[in-house]
């Protein structure tokens, strides 16, 4: 079974530019979130998706924002970069069982660097 | 929001100790997550519990919901086990919403 794919897997941008970030999860599983990555704030999450519909949001400005798919596929976009987005930013997959998320499978990770 | 506290942020150990990292958190919850992250960043789930305890290989977990506290035990500590250990759980009313601690990073030397 393959895992979750996340891509690009590094990327360069410089500031005011936007990015867009791919997630494809485990074949079944139909939620998906996000989580940022920094040295100073550790993990943070970002956003949850199931079924196409964002469930959860965590406490950032609007220029972060993302879809799914109906095949389950997500991404998510970051609009006019700013250096403190430079970050790794992380994908899991899960079933979602019930209340809880169920385990949660990641991806390696994009590495964003704004310059 | 929920705090989530890990302690110690950082543990040495020499191969074939017992470890234990322990997690507390702030606000009630019904699951709680423990993460692995090798360098280079891939994380892996080892646990997501709610109540008791879960042993997988040389790794248990238990918790205990009253008392707000989880701890991650490692048996026989090897060297390939070095890599920070992170639990997160639910926050903001939402088990998917999660917390993270700030991890804790665990060198076994040989």
């Amino acid at each position: 079974k393959a895992g979750v794919t996340q891509t690009p897997r590094y990327l360069i941008k410089t500031r005011g530019q936007q990015v867009t970030l791919s997630c494809s999860p485990i074949s079944g599983h139909r939620s998906v979130s996000w989580y940022q990555q920094t040295p100073g704030q550790g993990l943070q999450f970002l956003f949850e998706y199931f079924s196409e519909t964002q469930r959860n949001k965590g406490n950032f400005p609007g220029r972060f924002s993302g879809r799914q798919f109906s095949n389950s596929r997500s991404e998510m976009n970051v609009s006019t970069l700013e250096l403190g987005d430079s970050a790794l930013y992380l994908c899991a997959s899960s079933q979602r069982t019930g209340d809880n998320t169920g385990e949660l499978f990641f991806g390696e990770g994009s590495r964003l660097t704004v310059l | 929001k929920n705090e989530v506290e890990q302690s110690p942020q950082n543990l040495t150990a020499q191969e074939g100790e017992f470890i234990t990292i322990n997690c507390s958190y702030s606000v009630g919850i019904s699951a709680l997550h423990w993460l692995q992250q090798h360098p280079g960043g891939g994380i892996v789930s080892l646990f997501m519990l709610s109540s008791g305890k879960k042993k997988h290989g040389r790794l248990i977990a238990t918790i205990n919901i009253q008392e707000k506290h989880s701890s991650l035990h490692i048996t026989a500590s090897h060297p390939r086990d070095s890599a920070v250990y992170i639990c997160a759980v639910g926050s903001g009313g939402s088990n998917y919403k999660l917390t993270f601690g700030k991890g804790t990073l665990l060198t076994v030397n040989p």
